[in-house]
């Protein structure tokens, strides 16, 4: 089965830092891998995607991701934090296997926190 | 090109009574999922409808039914509701099947009471 792991519930970084949002997933097939950000009171705005072509994925608002599958990681990633990241971060990973239908699977989530 | 909108954005409802939350997707797309979201168990994928057909279901219980009308519009019902039913519901559109990427509404908060 497919799942995803984000370590660490709570990031908190200074404005100008650089972040880091790990996530891990397990998968018996290649899986398609995305990030999600969601502000409060709001739905999920998709960050970046990965889809088998290039590791290094480049999304909105100046964040990227590497695709590492012997580390099974697809962490998150920005040089200089900003005061308007701050929100819940969501990795997710979904299956794609001919003949079966798929879904995307959620990790429980990063609260990034941003301080001056 | 308009995003994806759900109606109501908030609800109040008494345990027993039903409810049904609606999803319009992207113009143009075509595939609908629906996401619970709850502090206690996350994000959880309820299910997903392509071309006014169910076709991948989560583990919720019968009590949660859904279906998609002809122009791709979508509605989640629940049944009989319980307190554990609180939650911001999600709806997600994707142009097709073979599209991964799944771009979301801004939810329904559901608070039962």
């Amino acid at each position: 089965a497919q799942s995803v792991t984000q370590l660490g519930s709570h990031v908190s970084v200074s404005e100008g830092a650089l972040v880091l949002l790990r996530c891990n997933y397990s998968s018996s097939v290649p899986p398609y891998l995305f990030w999600y950000v969601q502000y409060p009171n709001q739905g999920l705005q998709l960050l970046l995607k990965y889809t088998s072509a290039a590791t290094l994925v480049k999304g909105i608002n100046g964040f990227e991701a590497e695709f590492k599958k012997s580390e099974t990681s697809f962490h998150l990633t920005k040089p200089s934090a900003h005061m308007s990241d701050a929100a819940e971060y969501f990795c997710a990973v979904r299956l794609v296997m001919a003949g079966t239908a798929s879904k995307l699977t959620f990790g429980t989530g990063t609260r990034l926190q941003v301080t001056l | 090109k308009a995003g994806v909108t759900q109606t109501p954005r908030y609800l109040i409802k008494t345990r027993g009574q039903q409810v049904t939350l609606s999803c319009s997707p992207i113009s143009g797309h075509r595939s609908v999922s629906w996401y619970q979201q709850t502090p206690g168990q996350g994000l959880q994928f309820l299910f997903e409808y392509f071309s006014e057909t169910q076709r991948n279901k989560g583990n919720f219980p019968g009590r949660f039914s859904g279906r998609q009308f002809s122009n791709s519009r979508s509605e989640m019902n629940v049944s009989t509701l319980e307190l554990g039913d609180s939650a911001l519901y999600l709806c997600a559109s994707s142009l097709n099947r073979a599209t991964y990427e799944q771009y979301f509404g801004p939810g329904t908060r559901l608070t039962v009471t």
